[in-house]
């Protein structure tokens, strides 16, 4: 068990709606990463937010966006929803904000989502 | 355009034999390499992670090798497992849009038969 926790564990919905995703990062760390994989693709990083504010942006479209609220806490919000959105989507934490050094990720167990 | 290229996408091995998975990449500026295990359906695992300076660094059964000079890098696991069967990821963290960021390859798909 990683110590970061993402809820739901699957999704099921439909094309045009719009979802929240949840993840609770470990104890004492600041930082939370959010990433896609789709069927039999590498993970693709989308945003990292640390202490409340944004970090770092990846390939995230603008139909999606994240935010960490005051307890750490981070939401993943996914609208006008694709069939191509269907995915994994995980979230990680780390204690630091750098995604250099030796600043260690650990993951979620994932949120699978199915658009229909 | 920073990469990181893995080979083979899959290999099948026998249960208690070794194997050697490939990582090639051009991300520049490099900050450090990292191998992930990620078993189907779960998030990845940490297996190692190694700076430029480092050459190798093992993990039990597992020892990662790095070559700054050529950007490849290596994983070899040895005494393979049933439970060693999962996706292997390499993943390079460097420049990319004025941030640091992890860039993750597209990952070996590793199968242990009995």
């Amino acid at each position: 068990d990683s110590g970061v926790t993402q809820t739901p564990k699957h999704l099921i919905t439909a094309t045009g709606q719009r979802v929240t995703l949840r993840c609770s990062p470990r104890s004492g760390d600041l930082s939370v990463y959010w990433y896609q994989q789709s069927l039999d693709q590498g993970l693709q990083f989308l945003i990292q937010y640390y202490n409340g504010e944004e970090r770092a942006k990846g390939n995230i479209l603008e139909r999606f966006s994240a935010q960490q609220f005051p307890d750490l806490h981070s939401e993943l919000n996914l609208s006008s929803l694709e069939l191509g959105d269907s995915a994994l989507y995980f979230c990680a934490s780390s204690v630091a904000s750098g995604q250099g050094g030796k600043n260690i990720q650990y993951f979620g167990a994932g949120t699978r989502l199915s658009v229909l | 355009k920073n990469q990181v290229e893995q080979s083979p996408q899959s290999l099948i091995i026998l249960e208690g034999k070794n194997c050697t998975l490939q990582c090639n990449y051009t991300v520049s500026p490099f900050s450090n390499l990292r191998w992930y295990k990620q078993d189907t359906g779960r998030g990845p695992v940490s297996l190692t992670i190694m700076t430029f300076s480092e050459n190798t660094k093992s993990n039990g059964r597992y020892t990662a090798t790095l070559d700054a000079d050529t950007k490849q890098s290596s994983l070899h696991i040895t005494a393979s497992q049933l439970s060693d069967s999962a996706s292997y990821i390499c993943v390079v963290s460097g420049m990319a849009g004025g941030y640091n960021k992890l860039i993750f390859g597209a990952g070996t798909r590793l199968a242990v038969h009995p």
